[in-house]
Protein backbone atom coordinates (compact mmCIF):
# COMPACT_ATOMS: atom_id res chain seq x y z
CA UNK A 1 0.00 0.00 0.00
CA UNK A 2 1.44 3.45 -0.90
CA UNK A 3 1.88 5.35 2.07
CA UNK A 4 3.46 7.96 4.06
CA UNK A 5 4.45 7.13 7.95
CA UNK A 6 5.37 9.51 10.46
CA UNK A 7 7.08 8.94 13.74
CA UNK A 8 5.94 9.31 16.49
CA UNK A 9 1.98 10.03 16.11
CA UNK A 10 2.08 12.13 19.34
CA UNK A 11 5.06 13.80 22.00
CA UNK A 12 5.62 15.59 24.69
CA UNK A 13 8.76 17.44 25.44
CA UNK A 14 10.41 20.15 27.29
CA UNK A 15 12.19 23.24 26.16
CA UNK A 16 15.85 22.48 24.68
CA UNK A 17 15.46 18.77 24.26
CA UNK A 18 16.65 17.71 20.63
CA UNK A 19 14.19 15.35 18.72
CA UNK A 20 13.65 13.94 15.17
CA UNK A 21 10.42 13.20 13.41
CA UNK A 22 10.76 10.50 10.96
CA UNK A 23 9.07 10.66 7.71
CA UNK A 24 9.30 7.20 5.35
CA UNK A 25 7.49 6.62 2.26
CA UNK A 26 7.26 3.71 -0.41
CA UNK A 27 6.63 5.28 -3.48
CA UNK A 28 10.21 5.75 -4.80
CA UNK A 29 9.17 9.94 -4.65
CA UNK A 30 11.75 12.53 -5.65
CA UNK A 31 10.05 15.25 -3.72
CA UNK A 32 9.21 15.50 -0.05
CA UNK A 33 7.89 18.53 2.56
CA UNK A 34 7.45 19.43 5.92
CA UNK A 35 4.81 21.35 7.16
CA UNK A 36 3.56 22.42 10.18
CA UNK A 37 -0.56 23.70 10.93
CA UNK A 38 -1.72 25.50 13.35
CA UNK A 39 -5.05 26.92 14.79
CA UNK A 40 -5.52 29.53 12.10
CA UNK A 41 -2.62 30.05 10.33
CA UNK A 42 -3.42 27.01 7.92
CA UNK A 43 -0.81 24.92 6.52
CA UNK A 44 3.11 26.24 5.88
CA UNK A 45 5.88 24.60 4.91
CA UNK A 46 9.05 24.31 6.55
CA UNK A 47 11.61 22.16 4.60
CA UNK A 48 11.22 20.70 1.21
CA UNK A 49 13.70 18.29 -0.92
CA UNK A 50 13.72 17.60 -4.79
CA UNK A 51 15.72 15.11 -4.45
CA UNK A 52 18.38 12.88 -2.28
CA UNK A 53 20.59 15.57 -0.53
CA UNK A 54 19.02 18.83 -2.45
CA UNK A 55 16.51 20.28 0.23
CA UNK A 56 15.77 23.80 0.57
CA UNK A 57 13.98 26.36 2.72
CA UNK A 58 9.93 26.65 2.54
CA UNK A 59 8.29 29.52 4.64
CA UNK A 60 8.78 29.20 8.19
CA UNK A 61 12.43 27.14 8.47
CA UNK A 62 13.98 28.75 11.62
CA UNK A 63 14.03 26.39 14.12
CA UNK A 64 14.39 23.42 11.77
CA UNK A 65 16.50 20.91 10.56
CA UNK A 66 16.29 18.41 7.84
CA UNK A 67 18.12 15.48 5.84
CA UNK A 68 17.89 13.76 2.78
CA UNK A 69 20.56 11.15 2.79
CA UNK A 70 17.63 8.69 1.32
CA UNK A 71 15.16 8.81 -1.11
CA UNK A 72 12.67 7.69 0.83
CA UNK A 73 13.20 9.07 4.18
CA UNK A 74 12.87 12.71 5.11
CA UNK A 75 13.43 13.01 9.04
CA UNK A 76 13.06 16.75 10.87
CA UNK A 77 14.68 17.63 13.27
CA UNK A 78 14.15 20.34 16.15
CA UNK A 79 17.95 20.92 17.76
CA UNK A 80 16.13 23.02 20.52
CA UNK A 81 12.73 22.78 20.35
CA UNK A 82 10.73 25.80 21.98
CA UNK A 83 6.83 26.24 23.06
CA UNK A 84 6.15 28.07 20.03
CA UNK A 85 7.31 25.10 17.77
CA UNK A 86 4.11 23.32 20.00
CA UNK A 87 2.04 22.41 16.37
CA UNK A 88 0.70 19.50 14.34
CA UNK A 89 3.07 18.53 11.87
CA UNK A 90 2.40 16.85 8.42
CA UNK A 91 5.07 15.50 6.11
CA UNK A 92 4.55 15.17 2.43
CA UNK A 93 6.15 13.25 -0.82
CA UNK A 94 5.04 13.42 -3.96
CA UNK A 95 6.54 12.66 -7.90
CA UNK A 96 6.67 14.02 -11.29
CA UNK A 97 5.30 12.86 -14.32
CA UNK A 98 6.36 14.35 -17.71
CA UNK A 99 7.44 17.88 -15.59
CA UNK A 100 4.30 17.99 -14.03
CA UNK A 101 3.46 18.33 -10.24
CA UNK A 102 2.11 14.71 -8.96
CA UNK A 103 -0.43 14.92 -6.12
CA UNK A 104 1.41 15.12 -3.01
CA UNK A 105 0.48 12.69 -0.02
CA UNK A 106 0.49 13.46 3.93
CA UNK A 107 1.61 11.13 6.45
CA UNK A 108 -0.79 11.19 9.32
CA UNK A 109 0.44 14.06 11.18
CA UNK A 110 2.71 14.31 14.19
CA UNK A 111 1.20 16.36 17.10
CA UNK A 112 4.07 17.62 19.24
CA UNK A 113 3.76 19.30 22.69
CA UNK A 114 6.67 21.46 24.05
CA UNK A 115 6.28 22.67 27.29
CA UNK B 1 3.78 32.58 -6.00
CA UNK B 2 0.31 32.64 -6.95
CA UNK B 3 -1.76 33.55 -3.76
CA UNK B 4 -5.31 32.14 -3.23
CA UNK B 5 -8.08 33.60 -1.42
CA UNK B 6 -10.78 31.38 -1.29
CA UNK B 7 -14.16 32.16 1.62
CA UNK B 8 -13.70 31.10 5.21
CA UNK B 9 -16.60 28.66 5.43
CA UNK B 10 -20.27 27.38 3.33
CA UNK B 11 -23.08 25.72 4.65
CA UNK B 12 -25.05 22.84 2.86
CA UNK B 13 -27.44 20.03 2.81
CA UNK B 14 -27.10 16.61 2.01
CA UNK B 15 -27.58 16.12 -1.29
CA UNK B 16 -26.99 19.68 -2.51
CA UNK B 17 -24.17 20.45 -4.64
CA UNK B 18 -21.43 22.60 -3.27
CA UNK B 19 -19.23 24.56 -5.30
CA UNK B 20 -16.22 26.56 -3.44
CA UNK B 21 -14.52 29.33 -5.84
CA UNK B 22 -11.05 30.20 -5.69
CA UNK B 23 -9.52 33.20 -6.83
CA UNK B 24 -5.94 33.45 -7.85
CA UNK B 25 -4.92 37.00 -9.84
CA UNK B 26 -1.51 36.45 -10.33
CA UNK B 27 -1.56 33.02 -11.70
CA UNK B 28 1.53 32.18 -13.92
CA UNK B 29 1.62 30.43 -17.39
CA UNK B 30 3.39 27.26 -15.75
CA UNK B 31 1.24 26.94 -12.59
CA UNK B 32 -1.40 24.06 -12.12
CA UNK B 33 -4.36 24.48 -9.56
CA UNK B 34 -4.57 21.35 -7.29
CA UNK B 35 -7.57 20.95 -4.31
CA UNK B 36 -7.19 19.00 -1.37
CA UNK B 37 -9.54 17.95 1.34
CA UNK B 38 -8.55 17.60 5.03
CA UNK B 39 -10.76 16.26 8.14
CA UNK B 40 -9.72 17.08 11.25
CA UNK B 41 -6.30 15.95 12.74
CA UNK B 42 -5.56 14.22 9.02
CA UNK B 43 -3.07 15.01 6.47
CA UNK B 44 -5.29 16.19 3.41
CA UNK B 45 -6.23 14.10 0.71
CA UNK B 46 -5.81 15.71 -2.76
CA UNK B 47 -8.90 16.05 -4.81
CA UNK B 48 -8.45 16.91 -8.15
CA UNK B 49 -6.36 18.92 -10.41
CA UNK B 50 -6.27 21.11 -13.66
CA UNK B 51 -4.81 23.45 -15.91
CA UNK B 52 -7.50 25.04 -17.86
CA UNK B 53 -11.31 24.40 -18.60
CA UNK B 54 -13.40 21.32 -17.23
CA UNK B 55 -11.62 18.40 -15.00
CA UNK B 56 -14.24 15.85 -14.11
CA UNK B 57 -13.34 12.68 -12.06
CA UNK B 58 -15.42 10.34 -9.32
CA UNK B 59 -15.52 12.54 -6.52
CA UNK B 60 -15.40 16.12 -7.91
CA UNK B 61 -15.67 18.68 -10.78
CA UNK B 62 -13.02 21.71 -11.40
CA UNK B 63 -14.00 24.40 -13.80
CA UNK B 64 -11.18 26.82 -14.90
CA UNK B 65 -12.32 29.68 -16.89
CA UNK B 66 -10.63 30.63 -20.00
CA UNK B 67 -8.69 33.59 -18.25
CA UNK B 68 -7.61 31.35 -15.33
CA UNK B 69 -8.09 33.83 -12.66
CA UNK B 70 -10.17 31.93 -10.90
CA UNK B 71 -11.84 28.36 -10.12
CA UNK B 72 -14.32 26.31 -9.36
CA UNK B 73 -14.58 22.80 -7.15
CA UNK B 74 -18.00 21.43 -7.40
CA UNK B 75 -18.56 18.69 -5.03
CA UNK B 76 -22.09 17.23 -6.48
CA UNK B 77 -24.83 16.04 -4.48
CA UNK B 78 -22.55 16.15 -1.13
CA UNK B 79 -23.01 13.75 1.95
CA UNK B 80 -22.11 14.38 5.59
CA UNK B 81 -18.93 12.63 5.49
CA UNK B 82 -17.67 15.40 3.24
CA UNK B 83 -18.19 17.83 5.96
CA UNK B 84 -13.71 18.86 6.23
CA UNK B 85 -11.69 22.15 5.05
CA UNK B 86 -11.08 22.39 1.19
CA UNK B 87 -8.12 23.93 0.22
CA UNK B 88 -7.24 25.69 -3.22
CA UNK B 89 -3.37 25.25 -4.20
CA UNK B 90 -1.64 27.08 -7.01
CA UNK B 91 1.68 26.03 -8.30
CA UNK B 92 4.31 25.25 -10.51
CA UNK B 93 6.28 22.52 -11.63
CA UNK B 94 8.41 20.60 -9.66
CA UNK B 95 11.35 21.76 -12.00
CA UNK B 96 10.73 25.22 -10.80
CA UNK B 97 10.80 24.53 -6.87
CA UNK B 98 8.26 23.11 -4.97
CA UNK B 99 7.11 26.24 -2.62
CA UNK B 100 3.61 25.54 -2.55
CA UNK B 101 1.28 28.00 -0.34
CA UNK B 102 -1.85 26.53 1.34
CA UNK B 103 -4.41 29.14 1.86
CA UNK B 104 -6.66 29.37 4.94
CA UNK B 105 -9.25 26.60 2.96
CA UNK B 106 -13.36 26.36 2.85
CA UNK B 107 -14.19 25.01 5.83
CA UNK B 108 -17.36 23.43 4.89
CA UNK B 109 -20.49 22.32 7.12
CA UNK B 110 -23.24 19.38 5.76
CA UNK B 111 -26.19 19.26 7.64
CA UNK B 112 -28.62 16.21 7.90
Amino acid sequence: EAQVTQNPRYLITVTGKKLTVTCSQNMNHEYMSWYRQDPGLGLRQIYYSMNVEVTDKGDVPEGYKVSRKEKRNFPLILESPSPNQTSLYFCASSGRLAGIQETQYFGPGTRLLVL
Amino acid sequence: LAKTTQPISMDSYEGQEVNITCSHNNIATNDYITWYQQFPSQGPRFIIQGYKTKVTNEVASLFIPADRKSSTLSLPRVSLSDTAVYYCLVGRTMAAGNKLTFGGGTRVLVKP
